[in-house]
């Protein structure tokens, strides 16, 4: 079946250390966005691509980083920049840049 | 950029109707969509409006006012399996982004 696959979904990480999450896509959707989610707020924007090698920041981008060399891949780093990475992050592709958003299972990060 | 502002709880009874309201401040609108939320899972779309008037999908229903800045969420006969948090979100026309509002927990008693 066609969908997003984020992983992993439980991930803990020291200070100071990067982490890498996954996001793959079957969809053959051009769009890919990766969203932060924290609890009593809505999902920000981090970063976005429209199309492959091409990509924007979002409304919070200090501290992460990401690449879109392929169409069905669109990983997210959580740098060691990122002041309070502890977050609910979603990633999500969209046939276009006007159509719905498909949303992943969603990646827990917790920073001890 | 966008400022939505919509409800933060809600509780209602089972079989009965709630409506979920969001408003919104955009210098570009483009679309505004509705996503259902269980808690510790993924948004799942729900609606989708871009002219002004009342979108129906079964249960479910959405209105939009562009002129207003407004829309509303209307959930019908609800069931347990409705509890959860319905977000709302505004497309701008200049750059395509979806900005989230923070997201209503309604909470569906028997």
């Amino acid at each position: 079946d066609g969908g997003i696959t984020q992983s992993p979904k439980y991930l803990f990480r020291k200070e100071g250390q990067n982490v890498t999450l996954s996001c793959e896509q079957n969809l053959n959707h051009d769009a890919m966005y990766w969203y932060r989610q924290d609890p009593g707020q809505g999902l920000r924007l981090i970063y976005y691509s429209q199309i492959v090698n091409d990509f924007q920041k979002g409304d919070i981008a200090e501290g992460y980083s990401v690449s879109r060399e392929k169409k069905e891949s669109f990983p997210l780093t959580v740098t060691s920049a990122q002041k309070n990475p502890t977050a609910f992050y979603l990633c999500a592709s969209s046939a276009g840049r006007a159509g719905e958003l498909f949303f992943g299972e969603g990646s827990r990060l917790t920073v001890l | 950029g966008q400022n939505i502002d919509q409800p933060t709880e809600m509780t209602a009874t089972e079989g009965a109707i709630v409506q979920i309201n969001c408003t919104y401040q955009t210098s570009g609108f483009n679309g505004l969509f509705w996503y259902q939320q269980h808690a510790g899972e993924a948004p799942t779309f729900l609606s989708y409006n871009v002219l002004d008037g009342l979108e129906e999908k079964g249960r479910f229903s959405s209105f939009l006012s562009r002129s207003k800045g407004y829309s509303y969420l209307l959930l019908k006969e609800l069931q347990m399996k409705d509890s959860a948090s319905y977000l709302c979100a505004v497309r701008d026309v200049r750059d395509y982004k979806l900005s989230f509002g923070a997201g209503t927990t309604v909470t569906v008693r028997a």
